[in-house]
């Protein structure tokens, strides 16, 4: 039971630079999330999607793109990377809107932006 | 914006012992209020979610209170054990997709 999978696990951008982080969750969930972690800050969300095609900006989407062609996948896209973006990505999905409805997280991507 | 704040940042306790973690939020207004766990390198896993209607929520030798009208939670640890040091953080749940994170207290239980 995979539950909610990011790949890559560790990437090394020089600025400028673009890349995609892809999550996959295998739970038929509705909603999914990407957050950032960064140290003396609690996580803070990028985007998020509620359902196959469709994305919202969450606090801090400046500087990133995202997909959700499938339901099963969210793609974040960083098209020219800066050193702000150094930081410890987290995908979430949960099953729907409902106050009961728990994040199930994937083990992150450390990125770092030289 | 709401705001989450947990203190103490980092807490070290003997094995066996109880402990009470903090939370505090500015915005009384959620839906719900979760605890997670965070190991090294690792992501987060879910401990307890109280929903706003609810005062407290309890898995194993874990309780969590939730006082909506002072802006506090707080994770009760019960008998303590090795095994439980990690991160644990609070987030304070304001709409359909606005979960808000503190910024968590590293916890160590000595053996």
């Amino acid at each position: 039971n995979a539950g909610v999978t990011q790949t890559p696990k560790f990437r090394v951008l020089k600025t400028g630079q673009s890349m995609t982080l892809l999550c996959a969750q295998d739970m038929n969930h509705e909603y999914m999330y990407w957050y950032r972690q960064d140290p003396g800050m609690g996580l803070r969300l990028i985007h998020y999607s509620v359902g196959e095609g469709t994305t919202a900006k969450g606090e801090v989407p400046d500087g990133y793109n995202v997909s959700r062609l499938k339901k099963q996948n969210f793609l974040l896209g960083l098209e020219s990377a800066a050193p702000s973006q150094t930081s410890v990505y987290f995908c979430a999905s949960r099953r729907g809107g409902g106050a009961k409805n728990i994040q199930y997280f994937g083990a992150g991507t450390r990125l770092s932006v030289l | 914006k709401q705001e989450v704040t947990q203190i103490p940042a980092a807490l070290s306790v003997p094995e066996g012992e109880n402990l009470v973690l903090n939370c505090s939020f500015t915005d009384s207004a959620i839906y719900n209020l979760q605890w997670f766990r965070q190991d090294p390198g690792k992501g987060l896993t879910s401990l307890l979610l109280i929903q706003s209607s609810q005062r407290e929520q309890t898995s194993g030798r874990l309780n969590a209170s939730l006082d909506k009208s002072s802006g506090r939670s707080t994770l009760y640890i019960a008998a303590s054990q090795p095994g439980d040091s990690a991160t644990y953080l609070c987030a304070a749940q304001t709409g359909a997709n606005n979960l808000f994170f503190g910024t968590g207290t590293r916890l160590t239980v000595i053996p």
